[in-house]
């Protein structure tokens, strides 16, 4: 039973191009969370989503960053024109409900680093 | 707002009990966790515990929650090499989508 699923593992962008995550959740999970971890910091929650709608989006900067999770295919979390402060690891979690979601099992994450 | 702060790093010989405390401001928070960051890796949820309870103990693992003060901390009894790592306390309202973490506490482990 694979778990969720993160890709890239690692991106380099150049500053001002696009950068795109890719996150598959645990077989059976319809929720998806987004958290970035700046170095030497906690995890900051970025957004929710279930298929196909965004539940939470209050941890979302205002320009530039984008997500969604289509009914069929991964969920994309989308920068676009990356700034070297974008440079950070982007994780990713699923729970199998809304009900369930003090279960969130986490990725191993895609970690950005913009030149 | 919310927070939750804990300290950056411990220290403990091979053997001993870990103790990893944690503060958080939320006097709303239903669910606290911890999770376990090894170098490189995704977390990894080690317990969690419902505010209305005060203890929960699984293996090497007991949690403790004072509720009035705010506190919780994590034992690892007869702590091993292969639990050194980073030790994010967190916590979630009633919704728990949204969870609250710590900046992590770092683990070592000596001989």
């Amino acid at each position: 039973n694979a778990g969720v699923m993160q890709n890239p593992r690692h991106l380099v962008r150049r500053r001002g191009q696009e950068a795109r995550l890719r996150c598959s959740p645990m077989k059976g999970h319809s929720h998806v969370y987004w958290y970035r971890q700046l170095p030497e910091e906690g995890l900051k929650f970025m957004v929710y989503l279930q298929k196909e709608n965004i539940i939470d989006e209050s941890g979302m900067p205002k320009e530039r960053f984008s997500a969604e999770f289509p009914k069929e295919g991964p969920s994309i979390l989308r920068i676009q024109q990356v700034v070297r402060g974008d440079s950070a690891a982007y994780f990713c979690a699923s729970s199998p409900s809304r009900d369930r979601s003090y279960e969130q099992y986490f990725g191993p994450g895609t970690r950005l680093t913009v030149t | 707002g919310e927070d939750v702060e804990q300290s950056l790093f411990l220290s403990v010989r091979e053997g001993d009990s870990s103790v990893i405390n944690c503060t958080y401001t939320d006097s709303s928070s239903t669910y606290l966790y911890w999770y376990k960051q090894e170098p490189g890796a995704g977390l990894q949820l080690l317990t969690y515990i419902f505010s209305n309870m005060d203890m929960k103990q699984d293996q090497r693992l007991t949690v403790l929650l004072n509720k009035k003060d705010k506190h919780l901390s994590l034992r690892i009894a007869d702590t091993q090499t292969g639990d050194s790592a980073i030790y994010f306390c967190a916590e979630s309202g009633s919704s728990a989508s949204k969870i609250i973490f710590g900046s992590g506490t770092r683990l070592s482990i000596r001989p």
